[in-house]
Parts: C-alpha cells; sequence; structure tokens
C-alpha cells in the first residue's frame, strides 16, 4: 500500500538557518503531494502541495519539488524564524490507487531557537 | 466559511463510558475523514465518507468504535466502552471530491480525549 516516511525529529535550528526536511513515498498511482503543519493544539493546515510531477510547490517562503524519480517531496526554507516551530507533516494522496483519504508520515517536530 | 468545527475540544472521561465526539464539515464538502494523532502511530485514518455513505472503514481500530454521518453538515465518532488507550487527538477533515483540488482536505481543531 501507500505510505510516506519523512525524518525523525526533532529538528532544532538557529533562526535564519537553511531548512531542509526529507519526505519519500511510495504508491501505487500518481499521487498528489502535500505538506501539512501543525501548530500546537490546533489542527492540521495545508502550507504546500504539488498534484504532479517536476511541479514546485510554494508558501509563507517554504518549497517542494515533486520528484518522481526519486519519490521526494523535500520540505525546504532557506532562513526560518522562531515562529516557524511547528510539527511538519508530509502526505500523499492517490485516489487512482484505489483509495481516498491523505496518508501522513509521522511528523517532524521543528524547533527553531533565537 | 468557519471551517471543519469538532465539539468537544477536550473530553475526560472514566473507562468504560461512551464517549461521542461530532464534526461538522465545511457547507458544500462531501467527504469527511476521521483520523487519529497518537504520538507511537502518528496520523491514522480510522474512517471516510463520500456523500454521508461511508466508504472504507479499515482503520477502525475495533467494534467499540462506530462512526456516522446522517446528512452533510454532522458526523459523529462513537467509542463504547472507552478505554485508557484510545486516549489519543481525533480530527475530521472534509474535502470536496468536485473540484480540482479535491485532494486537499481541511482539518477540525481535533477533540483531545482522555480515558482515565
Amino acid at each position: 500500500g501507500d505510505s510516506v516516511t519523512q525524518m525523525e525529529g526533532p529538528v532544532t535550528l538557529s533562526e535564519e538557518a537553511f531548512l531542509t526536511i526529507n519526505c519519500t513515498y511510495t504508491a501505487t498511482g500518481y499521487p498528489s503531494l502535500f505538506w501539512y503543519v501543525q501548530y500546537p493544539g490546533e489542527g492540521l493546515q495545508l502550507l504546500l502541495k504539488a498534484t504532479k510531477a517536476d511541479d514546485k510547490g510554494s508558501n509563507k517562503g517554504f518549497e517542494a519539488t515533486y520528484r518522481k524519480e526519486t519519490t521526494s517531496f523535500h520540505l525546504e526554507k532557506g532562513s526560518v524564524q522562531v515562529s516557524d516551530s511547528a510539527v511538519y507533516f508530509c502526505a500523499l494522496s492517490d485516489p487512482g490507487g484505489g483509495a481516498d483519504g491523505l496518508t501522513f508520515g509521522k511528523g517532524t517536530h521543528l524547533i527553531i531557537q533565537p | 466559511d468557519a471551517g471543519v468545527i469538532q465539539s468537544p475540544r477536550h473530553e475526560v472521561t472514566e473507562m468504560g463510558q461512551e464517549v461521542t465526539l461530532r464534526c461538522k464539515p465545511i457547507s458544500g464538502h462531501n467527504s469527511l475523514f476521521w483520523y487519529r494523532q497518537t504520538m507511537m502511530r502518528g496520523l491514522e485514518l480510522l474512517i471516510y465518507f463520500n456523500n454521508n455513505v461511508p466508504i472504507d472503514d479499515s482503520g477502525m481500530p475495533e467494534d467499540r468504535f462506530s462512526a456516522k454521518m446522517p446528512n452533510a453538515s454532522f458526523s459523529t465518532l462513537k467509542i463504547q466502552p472507552s478505554e485508557p488507550r484510545d486516549s489519543a487527538v481525533y480530527f475530521c477533515a472534509s474535502s470536496d471530491r468536485n473540484s480540482p483540488a479535491h485532494t486537499e482536505a481541511f482539518f477540525g481543531q481535533g477533540t483531545r480525549l482522555t480515558v482515565v
């Protein structure tokens, strides 16, 4: 079945550092890929998405490129802020594989220190 | 739209009691999902509905769990009887299968359930 693997956390960085959170996937169909963010005590919010190979999703300075050849969707940001501290989830949706709903990675807790 | 609304936000109950979690999806959305989040297992899809009809409940852990969607604007997730291992945050999400972005799901703020 479908699965998402992302780097374990917590990831601790200093403010203005470069961020990469790795994400790889397996899917039977042609999935759409997502990054969701969860701030403390809140639900998940969509951060960015890409629906086909080579698409780049971007939002709030974050970027991720859909790489079919490496089955990856790594999240990057050039200069992180304290307010970026949250849990980040990589996810895929693969209706062509026979199921609705999102398959999530386990989440990466990001901590940004001033 | 106010987004996906879940209630209650927090629930503390004793083992053996019945627990009912509620969800109001975004108006016009025709898919609804229930997820459970724990430290050990992360986010798990429990069940989802399309047009109020349950499509896949293979993620429901046991017969103690049941979910209903009597109409397009309301769903419940019930646990009877509850056990301490059911303690988790339960999320409801909805999406519009008819839109080009149908795969994007919108989440509620979750219900934090503690069974003592």
